[in-house]
């Protein structure tokens, strides 16, 4: 198994205040993703890292912030948390761009928006 | 932006039936990928096809580019097939678009 972490892997948390979930992985992949997945919409992409410094929006990235300082950590940040945003989140992670494009998931962080 | 369609959104289905879940894309990709995600929520890649046909045990991956569909198949399926299996479409380096996923359960 790719070795990705979550934490935390669950928290509840009220409107207004800020949240940060943590991805950290141990394989040296360049490319880290967020995604969300709720009810009827399976999963969606949040904001993905194509290397340290370098971050970009995916599909559904308002109310939400990431970071990469270092190349074995992505952080997801809700500035402030809305009910909207429960969900289950999930790390993903790949060595390339190009082929073979594999991707490897981390375990999900359920979060719940009081 | 990609488009990506599975059905059925459910099955049932009698240990050792023939399974086949199918998917279809809306734009050209660079790879389709087949994941299967159990009860308790972890996500594991079952495959990973840019062309044809992928076999994993009683796994079967086929992929018809011109016509931007895939097809998952299980062969004499076993309870422990039971999950949820989405299939997702690669464009480039901004991750996946992913379907809503097929729930599927194998009854003893």
């Amino acid at each position: 198994d790719a070795g990705i972490t979550q934490s935390p892997r669950h928290k509840v948390t009220e409107t207004g205040t800020p949240v940060t979930l943590r991805c950290h992985q141990t394989e040296n992949h360049r490319y880290m993703y967020w995604y969300r997945q709720d009810p009827g919409h399976g999963l969606r992409l949040i904001h993905y890292s194509y290397g340290v410094k370098d971050t970009d929006k995916g599909e559904v990235s308002d109310g939400y912030s990431v970071s990469r300082s270092k190349t074995e950590d992505f952080l997801l940040t809700l500035e402030s948390a809305t009910s909207s945003q429960t969900s289950v989140y999930f790390c993903a992670i790949s060595p390339t761009a190009s082929s073979p494009y594999e991707q490897y998931f981390g375990p999900g962080t359920r979060l719940t928006v009081t | 932006k990609n488009e990506v369609e599975q059905s059925p959104q459910n099955l049932t289905a009698q240990e050792g039936e023939f399974i086949t879940i199918n998917c279809s894309y809306s734009v050209g990709i660079s790879a389709l990928h087949w994941l299967q995600q159990h009860p308790g929520g972890g996500i594991v890649s079952l495959f990973m096809l840019s062309s044809g046909k992928k076999k994993h045990g009683r796994l079967i991956a086929t992929i018809n580019i011109q016509e931007k569909h895939s097809s998952l198949h299980i062969t004499a399926s076993h309870p422990r097939d039971s999950a949820v299996y989405i299939c997702a479409a690669r464009g480039g380096a901004d991750g996946l678009t992913f379907g809503k996923g097929t729930h599927l359960i194998i009854q003893p």
